[in-house]
């Protein structure tokens, strides 16, 4: 979806490297979410965002941190990159609507992160 | 935790129907969902089911829901090689749930 745009589409770093991925949208949406995904293990939720001022650790927050710099953005950053972080990261939105409520999450292209 | 489980793999005949299945074990799960990922691509919602429903049809794909045995699945019609890829089913707990738990993914194969 291209009103959801993630910042470098493929990355290569080191060990011990920090690392920043952006997110930003242009759906006009107040929820942002990072998952990342491994093959065989489905999406797993590091971080999401309810507004500017909250954020909420997911399931695998440890070794990640996030900052929500405006509502349309959202960037995880890993302090001090490791291989077992080496992963396809995606950026998701969600908004109220009126029929759906917060029920459909919109999907960036995602972030193929390779850590050596 | 809540856990969703599909089958990891369907290879199936252009012009044939796909039926993907998903299992779940949230009682409480409010919306289900399948999304769709292409290679190289994120995901896409393709459609969604409340829980309070059996059954939804959006032109080829039908979602069929059991409540009581917490099963669900994604029938496509007439499938096409543009269908191949990896099926998400993924679902959402309470009224006021912010998370979605999705399954590891079924890759579909389409075979001419």
């Amino acid at each position: 979806d291209a009103d959801v745009t993630q910042t470098p589409r493929n990355r290569i770093t080191k060990t011990g490297k920090r690392i920043m991925l952006e997110c930003s949208q242009t759906k006009g949406h107040d929820r942002m979410y990072w998952y990342r995904q491994d093959p065989g293990l489905g999406l797993r939720l590091i971080y999401y965002s309810f507004d500017v001022k909250d954020i909420n650790k997911g399931e695998i927050s440890d070794g990640y941190s996030v900052s929500r710099q405006a509502q349309a953005k959202f960037s995880l950053s890993l302090e001090s990159a490791i291989p077992n972080q080496t992963a396809l990261y995606f950026c998701a939105t969600s908004g109220r609507s009126r029929d759906r409520a917060y029920n459909e999450q919109f999907f960036g292209p995602g972030t193929r992160l390779t850590v050596l | 935790g809540e856990d969703v489980e599909q089958s990891l793999f369907l290879s199936v005949r252009e012009g044939d129907s796909s039926v993907i299945n998903c299992t779940y074990t949230d009682s409480s799960s409010t919306y289900l969902y399948w999304y769709k990922q292409e290679p190289g691509a994120g995901l896409q919602l393709l459609t969604y089911i409340f829980s309070n429903m059996d059954m939804k049809q959006d032109q080829r794909l039908t979602v069929l829901l059991n409540k009581k045995d917490k099963h669900l699945s994604l029938r496509i019609a007439d499938t096409q090689t543009g269908d191949s890829a990896i099926y998400f089913c993924a679902e959402k707990s309470g009224a006021g749930s912010y998370q979605l738990t999705f399954g590891k993914g079924t890759k579909l194969s389409v075979i001419p």
